[in-house]
């Protein structure tokens, strides 16, 4: 079975600064890994995506994650945030092939601050 | 295109209530699904489909019940509402076309449902 695991839920951070949004993750087998956003009062939309190939990955409004085999991480960051990335943010795990089930990590609040 | 709605918005029910909650999708997607969401526990779910007239559950599914009867709609149905299912429900689907393996799930709005 996999799991996912958000440490922080919460992080706040001044606007401009740089932040990472931590994400651990937990598989038998090989995973695709998602990061996706919700505004509030929305649903959530996908930011970015690992499925194969190149570790880094970039998304949406200047985001990026890497992908960490060896330490089963797929941290999210952006280089300077601006006030309109206040959401929250759910990293997401699903195994490689076969029927699409996603598990959802308990998500992270990111709020920038003015 | 107005990718996936839910009826309704917000629903305030008495215990022992029962009720219907509408998805609907017009991306002519194969894979729908039913998550709930619960502050501090992200998205669980409830239910899902891989393709019309087929249901599946999902790592909640006590106390709901699903359909899809037709391509484009999947039905989540309380039949005797409970407090414990206070919660946001949120609709998704998802296509099997592409070659990467995975396809993008497309939420829907959410719906607000309070049992008192």
């Amino acid at each position: 079975a996999q799991s996912v695991t958000q440490l922080d839920s919460q992080v706040p951070v001044f606007e401009e600064a740089p932040v990472e949004l931590r994400c651990n993750y937990s598989s038998s087998v090989s995973v695709y890994l998602f990061w996706y956003v919700q505004y509030p009062n929305q649903g959530l939309q996908l930011l970015l995506k690992y499925l194969s190939g190149s570790t880094l990955v970039k998304g949406i409004n200047g985001f990026e994650a890497e992908f960490n085999k060896s330490q089963t991480s797929f941290h999210l960051r952006k280089p300077s945030v601006h006030i309109s990335d206040t959401a929250e943010y759910f990293c997401a795990v699903s195994e490689a092939g076969g029927y699409q089930k996603v598990t959802f990590g308990t998500g992270t609040k990111l709020q920038v601050i003015p | 295109n107005a990718g996936v709605t839910q009826t309704p918005k917000f629903r305030v029910l008495k215990t022992g209530q029962s009720m219907t909650l509408l998805c609907a999708q017009d991306m002519n997607h194969e894979y729908m699904y039913w998550y709930r969401q619960d502050p501090g526990m992200g998205l669980r779910l409830i239910h899902y489909s891989v393709g019309e007239g087929t249901t599946a559950k999902g790592e909640v599914p006590d106390g709901y019940n699903v359909s899809r009867l037709k391509k484009q709609n999947f039905l989540l149905g309380l039949e005797s509402a409970a407090p414990s299912q206070t919660s946001v429900y949120f609709c998704a689907s998802s296509s099997t076309a592409g070659g990467e393996g995975y396809n993008e799930q497309f939420f829907g709005p959410g719906t607000r449902l309070t049992v008192l």
